[in-house]
């Protein structure tokens, strides 16, 4: 069965440093995968996805991730963290015919001044 | 933009009692999903809907559960008889074709607690 797993349960960083939020799937087929964000009393919000093509994808906010097959990750990356992107993170990828997300258990970050 | 829009924001009920969790999702969206997130655990997939029918559900989504379009604009989710572990944020999203590079966009969620 398709699963996620995120080991970083939660992640600490200063302002201004680089982050990386790890993500590694199971799927047998190539996945479409996608990072989404919730901020406290927010929904998900999209932040990119991974269907095909460039293994490099752009999303908001500055953020960006990298598909790795031979890794089977997905690890979300931000070149310099902003106060802002205190959240809760989530790593999804689609299984089945009807496109059911499942889900991560998420990354906690917590931003340092 | 365009948005999902879910009410109430949060629920108290007591155990055994039948609660409707209302959202409103995109406007040309096709495609309607009812998720879960217990605190402190994953957010799970309850529910697909499309063109007016269940595409695929979870094995949560026992007979205590249903989920209706009952015009152009509602999607409900309704626990005939909640119990203290359905306690938990529901989360609606929507989105605008089947394909899986479709964008599931999300509702701010429902957080239900069961007394």
């Amino acid at each position: 069965a398709q699963s996620v797993t995120q080991p970083d349960i939660h992640i600490t960083v200063s302002e201004g440093a680089s982050l990386e939020l790890r993500c590694n799937y199971s799927y047998g087929a190539t996945p479409y995968l996608f990072w989404y964000v919730q901020s406290p009393g927010q929904g998900l919000q999209l932040l990119l996805k991974y269907f095909s093509g460039d293994t490099l994808v752009q999303g908001i906010k500055g953020f960006e991730a990298e598909f790795k097959r031979s890794q089977s990750s997905f690890n979300l990356r931000k070149p310099s963290v902003h106060w802002s992107d205190a959240a809760e993170y989530f790593c999804a990828v689609v299984s089945g015919g009807y496109n059911k997300l499942i889900f991560g258990a998420g990354t906690r970050l917590a931003v340092h001044p | 933009e365009p948005e999902v829009t879910q009410t109430p924001s949060h629920q108290v009920t007591q155990m055994g009692q039948e609660v409707i969790l209302r959202c409103v999702p995109i406007s040309n969206h096709l495609y309607f999903y009812w998720y879960r997130q217990i605190l402190g655990q994953k957010v799970e997939f309850l529910v697909s809907f499309y063109n007016n029918e269940i595409s695929e559900k979870s094995e949560i989504f026992d007979d205590q559960f249903s989920v209706e379009r009952p015009d152009g604009s509602n999607f409900t989710l309704k626990i005939r008889s909640t119990k203290l572990e359905d306690s938990a944020m529901y989360f609606c999203a929507s989105s605008g074709g089947q394909g899986g590079q479709e964008t599931q966009y999300f509702g701010p969620g429902t957080r239900l607690l069961v007394l």
